[in-house]
């Protein structure tokens, strides 16, 4: 149980469909953060929430939507994706922005056919 | 990009200590040096972090310079569980983590 649980885990979906990636955090965390993992590279920040506001948007395309409701919750939102997006999307938490002890989820498998 | 230097990959025979290195020349003062691991499609784990002193905690040893440009990770007792990529980094409180690739630890039985 690492606190931070992410679902689906593995998701296929097809290039015109809509699907969101849910991420719930127990932790108290304060900052939340979505990266994209593709094959044999190495993980790439997408965006980050401090306090439920989106501080940064690492230049994800808009076809990429993240939601924060609450600081315990981040949702990535996806439509029209592309094969080449297909990758391991991962959240993360932790106490502050860039604070030591990133908590990580064990990501969800994205397919795009 | 990546402000340290990782070996792509080692190899570490089985109850042997596994030592990473990862070069950190241009750190800045106030940056402490971060490691965290992946295990195979999993999400990066934390392993241990320090600034200027030497660290252990139960899973892993943290060994910095004096001049602070480079560390090594120990796993003392190597297992096959501990097969991952390794990632050292560096970084202040209140910026981003940015992951480099990492080095590769394949455990040998």
């Amino acid at each position: 149980e690492t606190g931070v649980t992410q679902t689906p885990r593995h998701l296929v979906m097809g290039m015109t469909n809509k699907k969101s990636l849910k991420c719930e955090q127990h932790l108290g965390h304060n900052a939340m953060y979505w990266y994209k993992q593709s094959a044999k590279k190495p993980l790439e920040l997408m965006f980050v929430y401090n306090f439920k506001e989106q501080t940064e948007n690492n230049s994800v395309p808009s076809r990429f939507s993240p939601e924060c409701p609450n600081s315990s919750h981040l949702f990535l939102h996806l439509h029209t994706l592309q094969p080449e997006d297909s990758a391991l999307y991962l959240c993360a938490s932790s106490q502050g922005q860039g604070a030591y002890g990133y908590t990580f989820g064990s990501g969800t498998r994205l397919t795009v056919v | 990009d990546a402000k340290t230097t990782q070996p792509p990959s080692m190899d570490c025979a089985e109850g042997r200590a596994a030592n990473l290195p990862c070069n950190h020349s241009t750190i800045s003062g106030n940056e402490y040096v971060y490691w965290y691991r992946q295990i195979h499609s999993q999400g990066p784990q934390y392993i241990i972090h320090g600034l200027k002193n030497n660290e252990t905690n139960e899973m892993a040893s943290l060994i910095i310079t004096e001049d602070r440009k480079s560390s090594t990770l120990i796993l003392p007792h190597a297992t096959l569980r501990d097969t991952a990529v390794y990632y050292c980094i560096s970084n202040i409180e209140g910026q981003n983590f940015v992951f480099g690739p990492g080095t590769r630890l394949s455990v040998l039985p």
